[in-house]
Parts: C-alpha cells; sequence; structure tokens
C-alpha cells in the first residue's frame, strides 16, 4: 500500500539555520503530495502541496519539489525562525482519492 | 485558526465506558473527515462524509465506532465500550467539494481511557 517516509526527529536548529526535512514516499500511479505543519496547540494547517512530477510548492519561505525519480518531497527553507517551531508532516494523496497518507511528523525546535 | 471546533478537548475515560465527540466545521465545509493520531504517528484516516452521506470507512473504524452527521452540517463520532487501546487523539477535518486537497484541521479530542 501507499505510505509516507520522514526523518526522525527532532530536529534541533539555531535560528537562521538551514532546514531540510527529508520525506520520501511509496505509491502507485501519480500521487499529490503535501507538507502540513502543527504549532502547538493547534491543528494541522497545509503548509504546501504539489501535484505533479517536478512541480516546486513553496509558502512562508518553505519549498519542496515533488521528484518523482527519486520518490520525495523534501521540505526546505534557507533561514528558520524560532516561530518556526512545530511539528512537519508528510502526506500523499492518491490519484482520485480524497483520503491522505500521512507520515509519522518530525518535530522541529528552533533555538534564539 | 481554521474554524473548525472539536469538543471536548480532553475526555478521560474508564475501560467499557461509551464516548461520543462533536465536531463542528464551517458552514461551507460539505467534506468531513475524522482521523485518529496516536502519539508520534501521524493521523490515519477513519471515515469521510459528504453532506449527511458517509462514503468511505478505514478498517480501522472497528464495530465499536460509528460515526455521523445529521443535516450534514456537524459530525459526531462514538466509540462504544472503549478500550486502552482507543487512547489517541481523534481529529476532525472540513473540506471543499471541488478542493479535493485542503483539509481544515480541527485541534482535535484527546481520550484517554483508564
Amino acid at each position: 500500500g501507499d505510505s509516507v517516509t520522514q526523518m526522525e526527529g527532532p530536529v534541533t536548529l539555531s535560528e537562521e539555520a538551514f532546514l531540510t526535512i527529508n520525506c520520501t514516499y511509496t505509491a502507485t500511479g501519480y500521487p499529490s503530495l503535501f507538507w502540513y505543519v502543527q504549532y502547538p496547540g493547534e491543528g494541522l494547517q497545509l503548509l504546501l502541496k504539489a501535484t505533479k512530477a517536478d512541480d516546486k510548492g513553496s509558502n512562508k519561505g518553505f519549498e519542496a519539489t515533488y521528484r518523482k525519480e527519486t520518490t520525495s518531497f523534501h521540505l526546505e527553507k534557507g533561514s528558520v525562525q524560532v516561530s518556526d517551531s512545530a511539528v512537519y508532516f508528510c502526506a500523499l494523496r492518491p490519484g482520485g482519492s480524497y483520503i491522505p497518507t500521512f507520515g509519522r511528523g518530525t518535530s522541529l525546535i528552533v533555538h534564539p | 485558526d481554521t474554524g473548525v471546533s472539536q469538543n471536548p478537548r480532553h475526555k478521560i475515560t474508564k475501560r467499557g465506558q461509551n464516548v461520543t465527540f462533536r465536531c463542528d466545521p464551517i458552514s461551507e465545509h460539505n467534506r468531513l473527515y475524522w482521523y485518529r493520531q496516536t502519539l508520534g504517528q501521524g493521523p490515519e484516516f477513519l471515515t469521510y462524509f459528504q453532506n449527511e452521506a458517509q462514503l468511505e470507512k478505514s478498517r480501522l473504524l472497528s464495530d465499536r465506532f460509528s460515526a455521523e452527521r445529521p443535516k450534514g452540517s456537524f459530525s459526531t463520532l462514538e466509540i462504544q465500550r472503549t478500550e486502552q487501546g482507543d487512547s489517541a487523539m481523534y481529529l476532525c477535518a472540513g473540506g471543499l467539494a471541488g478542493s479535493t486537497d485542503t483539509q481544515y484541521f480541527g485541534p482535535g479530542t484527546r481520550l484517554t481511557v483508564l
């Protein structure tokens, strides 16, 4: 079945450091790919998405590129802030389905 | 704030008791999803409604679980004869028809079964 694998956390960075959170997936066909973020005490929010190979999703300084050849969708940000501290979830949605499959989440802690 | 509310936010119950959770999406959300999230895991799909019709259920949704969405507005998730393994965060999300990708999550209800 479909699955999403994320790097384990927590990822601990200093403010203004470069962030990469790795995500790889297994799916048949051509899924859409997503990153969700969950800030402390809040519900999950869609951060960015990409619907086909080589698409780049971006939002709030975060970017991720849909790489079909490596089945990856790594999340990057050039300069993190303390306010980016949260749990980040990679997810896929198979074509023709409304139901996403989520990874386990990666906690990011950014120190001043 | 996504506009989706869930009540209660926390529920502690004894094994064998029944519990019911409520989700209130915004009025435009004709789709509504329930997920379960355990510690260190991502959300796992349980069931989904379009308006009042329950269109899909996961194998995770045992016979002890039932969900309703009367009148296509709020939804309830009931767990009968709770077990310790039911302890988890139960998430609700609303969505719009024609926007398959955007789901608006509520803050969740944390269930602890003693």
